[in-house]
């Protein structure tokens, strides 16, 4: 069964560093989306994205994130300038039409 | 700002009996409505969509829908421990984003 997947499955950065989230969906999907979860704490929509861009962007993707389609393939989140409050999973979804299926996450610790 | 509203539980509940879980949310206008399933430290599984007022059934679970009450709700039948997770209620706004609950801990005791 196809699955959406994402690395790495944990990152640590320092506090002002960039890092950079890889996610590669279902392959006949076209419509890609970033959540995160801080623990504890609900899933938290970031942006979605169709057609080479931006639908939606939550008050949280703010200039600090962006996100690009390198290819056919993969669908990447940066955070430049990270900070603390950025520590968090962030999970990649895709979809065809409106059932949205999430990889696995990334761990992103920032120190 | 559109809310998804959930009991936190937990909800405790013996094995092969009934859980219900429920979920109401603000905005008149939504469509479309999701449940997902989040074991501990893992992302969320999609285990029901509903569209339409009324029930829906997929093996063992049923997800209800009232659009005039604005309410969702999710039912297990013959619960396994397996079940025991967290359970996630999504409601699908603009751009197809999704705006989820804080999610109801279930517990399947054996």
């Amino acid at each position: 069964e196809p699955e959406v997947t994402q690395t790495p499955s944990h990152q640590v950065t320092q506090m002002g560093q960039e890092v950079i989230l890889r996610c590669v969906p279902i392959s006949n999907h076209l419509y890609f989306y970033w959540y995160r979860q801080i623990l504890g704490q609900k899933v938290e929509f970031l942006v979605s994205f169709y057609n080479n861009e931006i639908s939606e962007k939550s008050e949280i993707f703010d200039d600090q994130f962006s996100v690009e389609r390198p290819d056919g393939s993969n669908f990447t989140l940066k955070i430049r300038s990270t900070k603390l409050e950025d520590s968090a999973m962030y999970f990649c979804a895709s979809s065809e039409g409106l059932e949205q299926y999430f990889g696995p996450g990334t761990r992103l610790t920032v120190t | 700002q559109k809310e998804v509203e959930q009991n936190s539980g937990p909800l405790s509940v013996p094995e092969g009996a009934i859980a219900s879980l429920n979920c109401t949310y603000s905005d008149r206008g939504s469509q479309s409505f999701f449940w997902y399933r989040q074991y501990s430290g893992k992302s969320p599984e999609l285990i029901m969509s509903i569209y339409s007022n009324g029930d829906k059934e997929d093996g063992r679970f049923t997800a209800q829908l009232n659009k005039a009450s604005q309410y969702v709700s999710l039912l297990i039948r013959d619960s396994q421990p397996s079940d025991s997770a967290t359970y996630l209620c999504a409601v699908l706004g603009s751009n197809y984003k999704l705006t989820f609950g804080k999610g109801t801990l279930l517990t399947v005791n054996p």
